[in-house]
């Protein structure tokens, strides 16, 4: 089975700097990686994908990962953050067994300070 | 566009109590999929349903039921509501294929007293 770590059930950065959200996955397939943002009391939004070709993606707002096949990592950054980025984030990969099944990491809340 | 509908939004229920929680898509999406997510355990999925006609068990299915009415709609069902189903639900629909990710419903917020 397929598995997602995310490093880090909180971060905080100030609003300007880099933002890091680590993701890594197990997988004994080439995956397909997605990070997903949950602003609160909402639903998951789909925030960026990497499913084949260029190793380096980009997002909405501003948001990027680069899946690293050697390091099994697709980490999500943003050069400068903002206020308004303040939200759950999760990594999420496809899981074998057919039907499309995605297995999600345990999400990280980033909180962003003045 | 409404995407993925989910009602209702928010519910109490007593212990041993009933429910069906509705779940819609206006996408013609032929996969959905039942999650429940709590504090510090992400998402978990509890059922799928690959195609219409079809359903199968997640990772934590026990407690729970479910229906996938026709290609729109895909109920869950808690036919003995206990305090450990306390939880945000949310349903999530997909064209098919694993290369395009879901469209996730707003949740259904749900607490067992």
């Amino acid at each position: 089975a397929q598995s997602v770590t995310q490093l880090g059930s909180h971060v905080s950065v100030s609003e300007g700097a880099l933002v890091l959200l680590r993701c890594n996955y197990s997988s004994s397939v080439p995956p397909y990686l997605f990070w997903y943002v949950q602003y609160p009391n909402q639903g998951l939004q789909l925030l960026l994908k990497y499913t084949t070709g260029a190793t380096l993606v980009k997002g909405i707002n501003g948001f990027e990962a680069e899946f690293k096949k050697s390091e099994t990592s697709f980490h999500l950054t943003k050069p400068s953050a903002h206020m308004s980025d303040a939200a759950e984030y999760f990594c999420a990969v496809t899981s074998t067994g057919g039907g499309n099944k995605l297995t999600f990491g345990t999400g990280t809340q980033l909180k962003v300070e003045l | 566009n409404a995407g993925v509908t989910q009602t209702p939004k928010f519910q109490v229920l007593k212990t041993g109590q009933s429910m069906t929680l509705q779940c819609a898509q206006d996408m013609n999406h032929n996969s959905m999929y039942w999650y429940r997510q709590d504090p510090g355990m992400g998402l978990r999925l509890i059922y799928y349903s690959a195609s219409e006609g079809t359903t199968d068990k997640g990772e934590v299915p026990n407690g729970y039921n479910v229906s996938r009415l026709n290609k729109r709609e895909f109920s869950l069902r808690l036919e003995s509501a206990a305090p450990s189903q306390t939880s945000v639900y949310f349903c999530a629909s997909s064209v098919n294929g694993e290369r395009y990710g879901y469209t996730f419903g707003s949740g259904t917020r749900l607490t067992v007293v």
